[in-house]
């Protein structure tokens, strides 16, 4: 079946970049979704991409995509301590309700 | 006010006993879903609704049930409640008139099964 996977954790110093990595099986994906869960809260939407993009940029978010290889990356420039949270890679393929979730990866940003 | 509230945000039962999620939107979204959390699993969706009259079964849904009451409420059920059930639960909205149809969480309801 469908599968996305997540490196389950990172750790970066303040300021650097994070760069969390989702790799994911179905080639026929329409679009790829980043969100962020913080302690206590539910998951809240950052980003997404469509499909026939490469690169996606919104402030100190980029999001490159890789169809090729079936893979998905989130940057975060000069990261800071509010960054710090699980962050779910997620895909739907078709146009039904055909989400899949990654497992999540903690990113804990050091002073 | 949160666009998606789900109550209780806490819930400690026993085995056997039959609980409730609750889950209200005011989004306007015809599409509504829930899911489970467990640490290291990510999302698995339990069941979705597309509109009141359209349930249904996600990958987990043996020992849940639903109900779709309105538009803008979306309730989950345990018949009897066992302690793999102790997990984060999450409803989630979204609109399928959006190309993107970008999934809206709610804050979780954290569930012990003793």
């Amino acid at each position: 079946g469908e599968d996305v996977e997540q490196s389950l954790f990172l750790s970066v110093r303040e300021g650097d970049s994070s760069v969390i990595n989702c790799t994911y099986t179905d080639s026929s994906s329409t679009y790829l979704y980043w969100y962020k869960q913080e302690p206590g809260a539910g998951l809240q939407l950052l980003t997404y991409i469509f499909s026939n993009m490469d690169m996606k940029q919104d402030q100190r978010l980029t999001v490159l995509l890789n169809k090729k290889d079936k893979h998905l990356s989130l940057r975060i420039a000069d990261t800071q301590t509010g960054d710090s949270a699980i962050y779910f890679c997620a895909e739907r393929f078709g146009y039904g309700q055909n989400f899949v979730f990654g497992p999540g990866t903690r990113l804990s940003v050091l002073p | 006010d949160a666009d998606v509230t789900q109550t209780p945000r806490n819930r400690i039962t026993k085995t056997g006993k039959r609980i409730m999620l609750e889950c209200s939107q005011t989004k306007g979204h015809d599409r509504m879903y829930w899911y489970r959390q467990d640490p290291g699993l990510g999302l698995r969706l339990i069941y979705y609704s597309f509109d009141v009259k359209d349930i249904n079964k996600g990958e987990i849904s043996d020992g849940y049930s639903v109900s779709r009451q309105a538009q803008a409420k979306f309730s989950l059920s345990l018949e009897s409640a066992i302690p793999n059930q102790t997990a984060l639960y999450f409803c989630a909205t979204s609109d399928s008139l959006t190309p993107a149809e970008t999934q809206y969480f709610g804050p979780g309801t954290r569930l012990l099964v003793l």
